[in-house]
């Protein structure tokens, strides 16, 4: 049972597009954690959210957390193929079992 | 600025062989982690230490061991290479918590067959 649902799995658009990705769960998390990983490399950490409702910009990138924890959100606005890569959120389990649950991934490819 | 560095990039190992996965950082960061990363599987923890000398397991500890002599240096050893092992590992570490987000090697991908 995967813990952290992410949708959709792949994702292809053009250049200029917007795009959402989403990261869902039953479970309530301390924190989350969006990254991207480019084919070869590790994944590169782009932000964590904190607080429930909280909404994070990075320039394009727009990162929310849900009200009640247990989900979130990036939206991208005028996609680029610099935006391509694999999107991974990961996210702190609340409570005493401080567990972090990794989602699959959104394969994200961004067509000039 | 470094941050974490994982030697070698690529290995392919035979059945029953051994190797050593070097880790390093050089951000002083408490926390570092092993994982394995394979198709539709996602990234599955191997093992992780919260400081030198102290080690734990994760989920998919067997066939593999680790130790933290110092605060830079994580090594991951594989005894005996099994075609299961065949994966992309990946080094990470965090300063604090594992919630406040890892930096992540550029991984090593292991084949053994």
């Amino acid at each position: 049972t995967q813990l952290l649902e992410q949708s959709p799995q792949f994702l292809s658009i053009q250049e200029g597009e917007n795009l959402t990705v989403y990261c869902n769960s039953s479970s309530v998390f301390s924190s989350l954690q969006w990254y991207r990983q480019e084919p070869g490399e590790g994944p590169v950490l782009l932000v964590t959210v904190v607080t429930g409702g909280e909404v994070k910009k990075l320039k394009r990138l727009t990162f929310q957390f849900g009200d009640a924890r247990k989900d979130s959100s990036l939206h991208i606005t005028a996609a680029q193929p610099g935006d391509t890569g694999l999107y991974l959120c990961a996210g702190l389990r609340a409570g005493n079992n401080r567990k972090l649950i990794w989602g699959l991934g959104t394969s994200l490819a961004v067509n000039p | 600025n470094a941050g974490v560095t994982q030697t070698p990039k690529f290995r392919i190992l035979k059945i029953g062989q051994s190797m050593t996965l070097q880790c390093t950082q050089d951000m002083n960061h408490n926390y570092m982690y092993w994982y394995r990363q394979d198709p539709g599987m996602g990234l599955k923890l191997i093992y992780y230490s919260v400081g030198a000398g102290i080690t734990d397991k994760g989920e998919v500890p067997n066939g593999y061991n680790v130790s933290r002599s110092t605060t830079e240096d994580f090594p991951l050893r594989l005894e005996l290479a099994a075609p299961s092992q065949t994966s992309v590992y990946f080094c990470a570490s965090s300063y604090l918590d594992r919630g406040l987000g890892y930096t992540f090697g550029s991984g090593t991908r292991l084949t053994v067959v």
